[in-house]
């Protein structure tokens, strides 16, 4: 069984610049999450999905930070426009439906802002 | 409002040496703890999942303890490998995931 995915493994890009990052999490898993984490600091969560319903979304940090998962499946999440504070590893997990799985881990984007 | 606190930051001990790593954590509502590895460059490894009504769980050579009144968790890594060179990660999952910064291993060949 494939587990969860992420694309791409690195981005390189410029502040003022949009990017889009893409987690494939395992198939049947209703919880989606990402989370960050930026140089020195912990994992930080940003939002959790239950199917295609933001459940929380109270770690995004701001409105430059949009995420989606259309019909349940992958979602994205976009940063428009990037600023240097953005850069760090985004991670996405996945869980089965309920609270109390383990939650399976992608294997990060690692995002550079110049 | 939840934090964890993972302690030590660092370690190194010597190959074959059993350690153990702590965790704490200030609101005993929670539903589980997790427990990752994360190499560098890497994504994390769910190592042990404990549920908050269980009180340990054990995996080969990891056995990670939970107690929720007192808001401490601890992973017990017996016989050190150089291969078990990592940071590692505990989580705790309550109204929201948190995680703390992480113990560095070093396992000294």
């Amino acid at each position: 069984e494939a587990g969860v995915t992420q694309f791409p493994s690195h981005s390189v890009i410029e502040k003022g610049q949009t990017v889009t990052l893409r987690c494939d999490p395992i198939s049947g898993h209703d919880n989606l999450y990402w989370y960050r984490r930026v140089m020195g600091k912990e994992i930080k969560f940003l939002l959790h999905f239950v199917k295609e319903s933001k459940q929380d979304e109270s770690g995004m940090p701001n409105n430059r930070f949009l995420a989606e998962r259309t019909g349940g499946t992958y979602s994205t999440l976009k940063v428009q426009p990037a600023e240097l504070e953005d850069s760090g590893v985004y991670f996405c997990a996945s869980s089965p439906p309920g609270s109390s799985y383990e939650q399976y881990f992608g294997p990060g984007t690692r995002l550079t802002v110049t | 409002k939840q934090e964890v606190t993972q302690i030590p930051a660092a370690l190194s001990v010597p190959e074959g040496e059993n350690l153990v790593l702590n965790c704490s954590f200030t609101d005993s509502a929670i539903y589980n703890l997790q427990w990752f590895r994360q190499d560098p460059g890497k994504g994390l490894t769910s190592l042990l999942l404990i549920q908050s009504s269980q009180r340990e769980q054990t995996s080969g050579r990891l056995n990670a303890s939970l107690d929720k009144s007192s808001g401490r968790s601890t992973l017990y890594i017996a016989a050190s490998q150089p291969g078990d060179s990592a940071t590692y990660l505990c989580a705790v999952k309550g109204d929201k995931i948190i995680f703390g910064k992480g113990t560095r291993l070093h396992i000294l060949p």
